[in-house]
């Protein structure tokens, strides 16, 4: 089993939709939480952390599920800018191979 | 302020040549990542260093991969001999000592490497 597993996708969805895409992960020990966004052909940049009790910033809502050991994010009223690749990374708490990236999920918001 | 700053952007190499990419991390940053990017396997961790000194480099393919990081302010990642199976992109992320636990990780725009 992969550390970290996201649904490839692609997730089509319409201007105006509310989408949401997990993230799973195998070690119960993880600490932290995040989601990267990665623009087609371009390097992957920092959206947001995942806490404990759930966040939001703006249109985005990212939670942590740990007894069933999820992460989630959640966007609402999609634009089209937010067409691109999301990543979710996971930092456990032992080793020194500590951060670990998930595949992505491909969003696709379409006019 | 300037971010980190990989070259070449684009390498196309026949097989078995050396490919050397370069980076620049962002100042004051103490800690450097190589990850290497590609369809079948995602972004994969190379290694990575804290204070220019390896930590771990457990993720480097094999003897034809390696890395240095002689000061604060440049890193490589040399290949020799190059494979087409080396073909991806690849990544060089920095980031504040400490803030690689809280994932804050800031990378360059990439090399994408074609071996022939």
């Amino acid at each position: 089993r992969k550390e970290v597993e996201q649904d490839p996708g692609p997730f089509n969805v319409p201007e105006g939709a509310t989408v949401a895409f997990n993230c799973t992960y195998s070690n119960s020990a993880s600490q932290s939480f995040f989601w990267y966004r990665q623009d087609c052909r371009k390097e992957p940049k920092l959206l947001m952390s995942v806490y404990s009790s759930g966040n939001e910033d703006g249109r985005f809502t990212a939670q942590l599920n740990r007894a069933s050991q999820y992460i989630s994010l959640l966007i609402r009223d999609s634009k089209l800018s937010d067409s691109a690749t999301y990543l979710c990374v996971v930092i456990g708490n032992t080793g020194r191979r500590a951060l670990t990236f998930g595949s992505g999920t491909r969003l696709q918001v379409q006019p | 302020d300037a971010g980190v700053i990989q070259s070449p952007r684009h390498e196309v190499t026949e097989m078995g040549q050396e490919v050397t990419l370069r980076c620049k991390p962002i100042s004051g940053h103490n800690s450097l990542f190589w990850y290497r990017q590609t369809m079948m396997r995602g972004l994969e961790l190379l290694i990575y260093f804290n204070n220019n000194v390896p930590i771990d480099d457990s993720g480097m393919p094999e003897d034809r991969f390696s890395a240095k990081m002689p000061n604060a302010s440049f890193s490589t990642l040399k290949i020799q001999p190059s494979e087409p199976r080396d073909s991806a992109v690849y990544f060089c992320a920095s980031s504040r000592a400490g803030n690689y636990l809280t994932g804050v990780l800031f990378f360059g725009e990439g090399s994408r490497l074609t071996v022939l």
